[in-house]
């Protein structure tokens, strides 16, 4: 079975540090991995989409590596603001399969 | 703008009523997709269509309905037969039908019964 495993459910941090958001996935046979945004009530906002064949991708604060070797996904934000707090979700395509396999989140708070 | 949208934003349903929600998109996408998301529980598949006229089923289709009569336009009917419809649903969309694409969502619809 093709699941992905975001831990821990919910972290805070102080303003200013890093945010490290790990996302797990059983099979190496993944095609991309996606991150989101998700504000409460809201819909879900993509961040970044990274490749199979690459190795991270970065877009402002935000950076995503993606180790297919040990199935693992990390989403860094540098400086973490307020503005950051949210929920954070992962999602897995996988060769042959028409479905995105959803991480249950992380979800952050990021205190002034 | 380009973009989904889902109306209404909240929707009530009685015991035994169908409900509608509606999903728009003008991106000019091909694939459009139903999630339904409860606490806890992250998001789980009801229903995708690859392509108008066209459609199939999620991982939790029973108690749903869908048609794709045209490209921009994926509604779905929550029917009686759904037993706990009560749950926060999202609509995306992606370029084609597979999953290689990035996806891209709607504000969502929030269902309550009373």
């Amino acid at each position: 079975k093709q699941e992905v495993t975001q831990i821990p459910a919910a972290l805070s941090v102080p303003e200013g540090e890093n945010l490290v958001l790990n996302c797990s996935f059983t099979d190496s046979a993944i095609y991309n991995l996606q991150w989101f945004r998700q504000d409460p009530g809201k819909g879900l906002t993509s961040l970044l989409l990274i490749q199979s064949s690459q190795r991270e991708q970065t877009s402002g604060r935000l950076n995503a590596s993606l180790d297919k070797s040990s199935g693992r996904s990390t989403l860094y934000i540098a400086a973490s603001q307020p503005g950051d707090s949210a929920t954070y979700l992962c999602a897995a395509a996988y060769y042959g399969n028409n479905r995105l396999a959803f991480g249950k989140g992380n979800q952050v708070v990021v205190i002034p | 703008d380009g973009g989904i949208t889902q109306s209404p934003k909240y929707l009530f349903r009685k015991e035994g009523q169908n409900v509608t929600l509606s999903c728009e998109q003008n991106l000019n996408h091909d694939a459009m997709y139903w999630y339904r998301q409860d606490p806890g529980q992250g998001l789980r598949l009801i229903y995708y269509s690859q392509i108008v006229n066209d459609f199939q089923k999620g991982d939790i289709a029973e108690g749903y309905s869908v048609s794709r009569e045209k490209k921009e336009s994926f509604p779905l009917t929550v029917t009686s037969a759904q037993k706990n419809p009560t749950a926060f649903y999202l609509c995306a969309s992606s370029p084609t039908g597979n999953s290689y694409n990035e996806q891209f969502f709607g504000p969502g619809t929030r269902l309550t019964v009373l």
